[in-house]
């Protein structure tokens, strides 16, 4: 079984749609993230999700915004894409915040053109 | 500012050829160093947490170092199969987790 999974593992489309990206994970973890990877292979942290606690990175268009149904899932929802959301999206967990082993998924790799 | 830089960028050895990655840290009281290794096309896959100066952690042909500046990340005889980017990360006390930009590394057979 795989510990995260999010899809779609890519994902075209076309400027100003609207998108989301799943994930779940199976690893009964408290804390779950987003993570950005650009093209120069930089992980920046988009938001942690902790206890329905969410901590927000303030460099995040609020285009951006995470929705968590529970515990085990923690969803991506992008609004009015734009060229430069283009990257590769991570989602993560860890047991919790201050535990920072964190598991993550495959990625999704989001075009938009 | 919390910064986390890696060297090298790129790093180019033949099986067997021991070298070291090296990661330097500014941070703001220091909650956890961690390592993870990223292969093309995956997720980060976790390494080692490495918590206060001093601590030395080890699997298989690795080897993590940690002072109050740096961290070291020693390879051992590496093997192709050791080919990935490393990339290091710290957690401050305000739970920010900063990640360096990695270190590609490719072993030769």
């Amino acid at each position: 079984d795989t510990a995260v999974s999010q899809t779609p593992k890519y994902l075209v489309t076309q400027m100003g749609n609207d998108k989301s990206i799943k994930c779940e994970q199976n690893l009964g973890h408290d804390t779950m993230y987003w993570y950005k990877q650009d093209s120069k292979k930089f992980l920046k942290i988009m938001f942690s999700y902790n206890n329905k606690e969410l901590i927000i990175n303030e460099t995040v268009p609020n285009r951006f915004s995470p929705k968590s149904p529970d515990k085990a899932h923690l969803n991506l929802h992008i609004n009015s894409l734009e060229l430069g959301d283009s990257a590769v999206y991570f989602c993560a967990s860890s047991q919790d915040r201050g535990y920072n082993e964190a598991f993550f998924g495959q990625g999704t790799r989001l075009t938009v053109v | 500012e919390d910064q986390v830089t890696q060297s090298p960028e790129a790093l180019r050895l033949q099986e067997g050829e021991s070298s070291s990655l090296n990661c330097s840290y500014t941070v703001s009281g220091l909650r956890g160093l961690f390592w993870y290794r990223q292969d093309p096309g995956k997720g980060p896959e976790f390494l080692f947490t490495l918590y206060s100066a001093g601590e030395e952690k080890e699997k298989e042909r690795l080897k993590a170092t940690l002072t109050k500046k740096e961290s070291f990340l020693h390879i051992t005889a590496p093997k192709p199969e050791d080919s990935a980017t490393y990339l290091c990360a710290v957690q401050d006390s305000n739970y920010q987790l900063i990640w360096g930009a990695g270190t590609k590394l490719i072993i030769k057979p």
